[in-house]
């Protein structure tokens, strides 16, 4: 069974950069059948996903043009777990933030952290 | 960036009848050298993440009880609850995965009417 273990701050202050791990058991991050990904859930913009990092031979990144120029997601083998950061966030960033495993649609979500973006 | 468009935004059905709910891309989601579409619907609970109940727009995932059915192709599809229960009560979404970014439709909020 998969699990997504979702961790990271719940307050960010205006400017600064929002980090999340999402820590996978039941799975391999390297694993050449998923993808890992972040989606993030506010009133304003329903459900957002934001990128995504996979591996295919080699790592690839792929990120919403929204965000684009602010965000990373990163694998990490050592841990067997991804991340996101999001940088230079502004109150519009205020959201649940969810990572969840796509095999072509989105099968295992992690719990979901409420982010807030305030000085 | 293709646009999923769900109607309606919220419903509300008697316990045992039936309820539906429509989404719309705008554009096709049907890849010809699969014959497959690229199609999802979740249902979410309050405080819980999406939850998939059907893929490639008619397959059930496992668990999920056969009163959910997903039909269509192309543009245009429905997600049927043939008889509502309690425990049906939550906001659904249609979701594309046939190209990046991915995208959500705003969500069906069903009650029980």
């Amino acid at each position: 069974q998969v699990q997504l273990q979702q961790s990271g701050p719940g307050l960010v202050k205006p400017s600064q950069t929002l980090s999340l791990t999402c820590a996978i058991s039941g799975d391999s991050v390297s694993a050449n059948t998923a993808t890992w990904n972040w989606i993030r859930q506010s009133p304003s913009r329903g459900l957002e996903w934001l990128g995504r990092t996979y591996y295919r031979s080699k790592w690839y990144n792929e990120y919403a043009v929204s965000v684009k120029s602010r965000i990373t997601i990163n694998p990490d083998t050592s841990k067997n777990q991804f991340s996101l950061q999001l940088k230079s966030v502004t109150p519009e960033d205020t959201a649940v933030y969810y990572c969840a495993r796509e095999i072509y649609h989105f099968d295992y979500w992690g719990q979901g952290t409420l982010v807030t973006v305030s000085s | 960036d293709i646009v999923m468009t769900q109607s309606p935004d919220s419903l509300a059905v008697s316990l045992g009848e039936r309820a539906t709910i429509s989404c719309k891309s705008s554009q096709s989601v049907l890849s010809t050298s699969s014959n497959k579409n690229f199609l999802a619907w979740y249902h979410q609970k309050p405080g819980q993440p999406p939850k998939v109940l059907i893929y490639w727009a008619s397959t059930r995932e496992s668990g999920v009880p056969d009163r959910f059915s997903g039909s269509g192709s192309g543009t245009d599809f429905t997600l049927t609850i043939s008889s509502l229960q309690a425990e049906d009560v939550a906001v659904y979404y249609c979701q594309q995965y046939y190209s990046i970014p991915y995208t959500f439709g705003q969500g069906t909020k069903l009650e029980i009417k």
